[in-house]
């Protein structure tokens, strides 16, 4: 079965400090994909990420990081020095190579930033 | 590049009514999808085509049809509209499946 889950329902964090959004998954599939989407009070979705099973790597980009960690089936999501602009919903999600043509999204986490 | 491209932006429907929503992607992507996001449930997958010609349903395809005769298009068709349908709906795209999709903006859709 492929699953995602993003416990975390709402974050509220104030202005500048980190916050970490959690996302499990579930695959028997031994090549995946998995993704962070980015959807702000505009209501369009924006990609962030792509990183692919064999990648374990932690990836940085800007005040953005992802820590993929197979070990515990999570690719977690950190915003450093959190901004209000980053208020947003996010969705993680996954393809596998076995899970026929379908994407996989978690039901998102609300993060607001307070001024 | 428009990318993904929705219309309408917005529509308001009658219980019974049918209507399509249009979706076109201008990338040569093979891979596009229907996905309609209600509060608390995510996005869910309503159909999806891998080229033209092909479609299959994803996890919610009931009350809905879709078709592809061309790569650039994938409309989605309610065939008779149900308050149970109203949500927002998103269209994606990708170069081949399990590559990133791009979404378009979003049909919002209330039906009554």
């Amino acid at each position: 079965a492929q699953k995602v889950t993003q416990a975390q329902t709402e974050i509220s964090v104030v202005e500048k400090e980190d916050v970490t959004l959690d996302c499990v998954y579930e695959t028997r599939d031994t090549t995946y994909y998995l993704f962070w989407y980015k959807q702000p009070p505009s209501g369009e979705l924006v990609f962030l990420i792509r990183r692919n099973s064999f990648d374990e790597q932690n990836e940085i980009s800007g005040r953005y990081s992802w820590n993929f960690q197979k070990s515990t089936s999570s690719f977690n999501f950190t915003i450093t020095a959190s901004q209000v602009v980053d208020s947003a919903v996010y969705f993680c999600a996954l393809s596998g190579t076995n899970t026929g043509n379908q994407f996989y999204f978690g039901t998102g986490t609300s993060l607001t930033v307070i001024p | 590049n428009a990318g993904v491209t929705q219309t309408p932006k917005f529509q308001v429907l009658k219980t019974g009514q049918s209507m399509t929503l249009q979706c076109a992607q201008d990338m040569n992507h093979e891979y596009m999808s229907w996905y309609r996001q209600d509060p608390g449930m995510g996005l869910r997958l309503i159909h999806y085509s891998v080229g033209a010609g092909i479609t299959d349903q994803g996890e919610v395809p009931n009350g809905y049809n879709v078709s592809r005769s061309t790569t650039e298009d994938f409309p989605l068709r309610l065939l008779s509209a149900a308050p149970s349908q109203t949500s927002v709906y998103f269209c994606a795209s990708s170069y081949r499946l399990k590559e990133t999709q791009y979404f378009g903006p979003g049909t919002r859709l209330l039906v009554l």
